[in-house]
């Protein structure tokens, strides 16, 4: 079974500041690795994902994440927080040996950014 | 594309009564998904389909769920009778067979009082 731990429910930051959110995943095989974004009320947005090749994956608003597979780990970065980066972020996983639509998703960190 | 698109917004209603959740999903996908979020348990998976056809329900909560799928473009979620812990944003997804990228509506805010 594959599970994703997100380590940290909220995350602050100040604007300009450097953003990292952690994902820590769990899975038999080697998995396909999401970022999905939440803004408020509204449903969630691909940010990036990572199937096969290049480890270090950009996705939009200047996010990136790199897939390292001795650390199980998925973290998301951002060298520069804006405010309209305010949002719930979340961390999935697929099985691309099985059903890989079928996401498991971590319970999300919420990232606030400061002025 | 208008993208997923979800009805109602909001639902209120009272223990016992019957819900139910409406999605239209991206015209030409091939798969469904019905998505749960709560504060506890975070963004669960309750079903999905494939070409219509569900292929996995192993997390519907149980009986007083369920979920069809009669063509492409409609898929219900129902509730049967509701509860006060069924209260939660239900989201429904849906992505092609060539993509693994989920498109997920704006989510259906349900509180059973």
């Amino acid at each position: 079974a594959q599970s994703v731990t997100q380590l940290g429910s909220h995350v602050s930051v100040s604007e300009g500041a450097l953003v990292l959110l952690r994902c820590n995943y769990s899975s038999s095989v080697p998995p396909y690795l999401f970022w999905y974004v939440q803004y408020p009320n509204q449903g969630l947005q691909l940010l990036l994902k990572y199937t096969t090749g290049a480890t270090l994956v950009k996705g939009i608003n200047g996010f990136e994440a790199e897939f390292k597979k001795s650390e199980t780990s998925f973290h998301l970065t951002k060298p520069s927080a804006h405010m309209s980066d305010a949002a719930e972020y979340f961390c999935a996983v697929s099985d691309p040996g099985g059903s890989n639509y079928k996401l498991t998703f971590g319970k999300g960190t919420l990232l606030t950014v400061n002025p | 594309d208008a993208g997923v698109i979800q009805s109602p917004r909001h639902e209120v209603t009272e223990m016992g009564q019957e819900v139910t959740l409406r999605c239209k999903p991206i015209s030409g996908h091939d798969y469904l998904f019905w998505y749960r979020q709560t504060m506890m348990r975070g963004l669960e998976l309750l079903i999905y389909f494939n070409n219509n056809v569900p292929i996995d329900d192993s997390g519907m909560p149980e009986d007083r769920f369920s979920a069809k799928m009669p063509n492409a473009s409609f898929s219900t979620l129902k509730i049967q009778p509701s509860e006060p812990r069924d209260s939660a944003v239900y989201f429904c997804a849906s992505s092609g067979i060539t993509n693994e990228k989920l498109f997920f509506g704006s989510g259906t805010q349900l509180s059973v009082l």
